[in-house]
């Protein structure tokens, strides 16, 4: 089975602080995805990634970057944390390019809730 | 604006019974739609995929439909378990390069 890792399951930061937070897939995936996930909003994607150092912003980039150096990792980065980022942080991969004629389904992480104080 | 919905209200019923789940949307024309599951603290779990010329779809306990013309897709689950009490989602591709999700309908299923 696929597996993704996010590195921490619980995060606690302060306000301003630079947060990391890493995914790693181990079954070869070319695509990889961040999400948040918030009460009421469900789920949304704020970057994603095709291939090794390429990115693509997804609906709500402000305020994150991405970094992908190696194909089965996948960084998110809060450059300057504020407490409107306190989430539940989804990582995601899938195999190919989620495409109208493909059937690519996604494999998501457990998830890290951050808090941001 | 392209929205996928699914009812916001928890839906309860008794083990046994046949859940049915709905998702809705707008502004889309998929090729194919699919269904999560999540459990609380965990990222969501794949379980099915319909595509836009099949109208049905069943894998074990679970059956799901795809009316394009309604745009629409019912989720069911037959002979509901307490074990399948979880949040479900469903999802569309959005331009060839994502999922976008619905907000999730919860499901508690009752001894």
């Amino acid at each position: 089975d696929v597996k993704v890792t996010q590195s921490s399951r619980y995060l606690v930061k302060r306000t301003g602080e630079k947060v990391f937070l890493e995914c790693v897939q181990d079954m070869d995936h070319e695509n990889m995805f961040w999400y948040r996930q918030d009460p009421g909003l469900g789920l949304r994607l704020i970057y994603f990634s095709y291939d090794v150092k390429m990115k693509e912003k997804g609906d709500i980039p402000e305020g994150y970057s991405v970094s992908r150096e190696k194909k089965e990792r996948f960084s998110l980065i809060l450059e300057s944390a504020s407490t409107n980022q306190t989430s539940m942080y989804l990582c995601a991969s899938s195999l190919w390019t989620i495409l109208r004629d493909a059937n690519e389904k996604l494999f998501f992480g457990s998830g890290t809730q951050l808090s941001v104080l | 604006s392209q929205k996928i919905e699914q009812n916001s209200e928890a839906l309860n019923i008794q083990e046994g019974k046949t859940a049915t789940l709905t998702c809705n949307y707008t502004n889309y024309s998929p090729a194919y739609l699919q269904w999560y599951r999540q459990d609380p603290g965990r990222g969501p779990v794949f379980l099915l995929l319909i595509r836009e010329n099949e109208k049905e779809k069943r894998k074990e306990r679970l059956k799901v439909t795809f009316d394009t013309t309604l745009k629409q897709s019912l989720f069911h689950i037959t002979a509901s378990q307490p074990a399948d009490s979880a949040t479900y989602l469903c999802a569309l591709e959005n331009s060839g390069y994502a999922l976008n999700f619905g907000k999730g309908t919860s499901l508690l299923v009752t001894p």
